[in-house]
């Protein structure tokens, strides 16, 4: 069975750093891209960013607002996603989501997605 | 960034309905689109990829159709477990970018 958990969610000062991690389990993480995706409070999904299969070199992607700040990587000893976050600003506060990427026929998906951590920006 | 324009925002509708959610993107991105089910508090749920594929287990209520600009997902037979709000998501260009959502309600 597929799971995602992630970990790390809390609260921050603006200017502040957390990171989050994602423990995967239940298939080949190296053979998946992984991405991040939020949501703020009351608002819609954002996607956040991706770490391509281990076939790209775990290559990674990011909307423009985070490129800089956020950093995503991965440890495949123990199959966890992690999600760096520098500089954080208030507008960053929102749950953060993991999701497993499947592909085929061209087609990607997030197939598989983590229950959320919570990350609050706040002095 | 490719912008997709979803509609409408918000519908109500009754058991039995037939319901009809589009999402127009700025640039053709052939098919590669998917469809997402949110209900509150609750991690998305994966429904449709590549426009018009059903996700394993999802009920062959729902579908996918559209490609390049213009796509549509239809509900045939509303259920009371399908409320929730339901977001498209293009896959076809980094970044990948989300419908703004339209949210399902069961009169």
């Amino acid at each position: 069975e597929v799971q995602l958990v992630e970990s790390g969610g809390g609260l921050v000062q603006p200017g502040g750093s957390l990171r989050l991690s994602c423990a995967a389990s239940g298939f080949t993480f190296s053979d998946h891209h992984m991405d991040w995706v939020r949501q703020a409070p009351g608002k819609g999904l954002e996607w956040v960013g991706r770490s391509k299969d281990k076939s790209r070199r775990y290559s990674t992607e990011y909307v423009a607002s985070v490129k800089d700040r956020f950093f995503i990587s991965r440890g495949d000893s123990d199959n966890s996603l992690y999600l760096q976050m520098n500089s954080l600003k208030t507008e960053d506060t929102a749950v953060y989501y993991c999701a497993r990427v499947s592909s085929s026929s061209g087609s990607d998906r997030l197939d598989y997605w983590g229950q959320g951590a919570l990350v609050t920006v706040s002095s | 960034a490719i912008q997709m324009t979803q509609s409408p925002s918000s519908l109500s509708a009754s058991v039995g309905d037939r319901v009809i959610i589009t999402c127009r993107a700025s640039q053709g991105i052939r098919n590669d689109l998917g469809w997402y089910q949110q209900k509150p508090g609750k991690a998305p749920k994966l429904l449709i990829y590549g426009a018009s594929s059903l996700q394993s287990g999802v009920p062959s209520r729902f579908g996918g159709s559209g490609s390049g600009t213009d796509f549509t997902l239809t509900i045939s037979g509303l259920q009371p477990e399908d409320f929730g709000t339901y977001y498209c998501l293009q896959d076809g260009a980094y970044p990948l970018t989300f419908g703004g959502g339209t949210k399902v309600e069961i009169k």
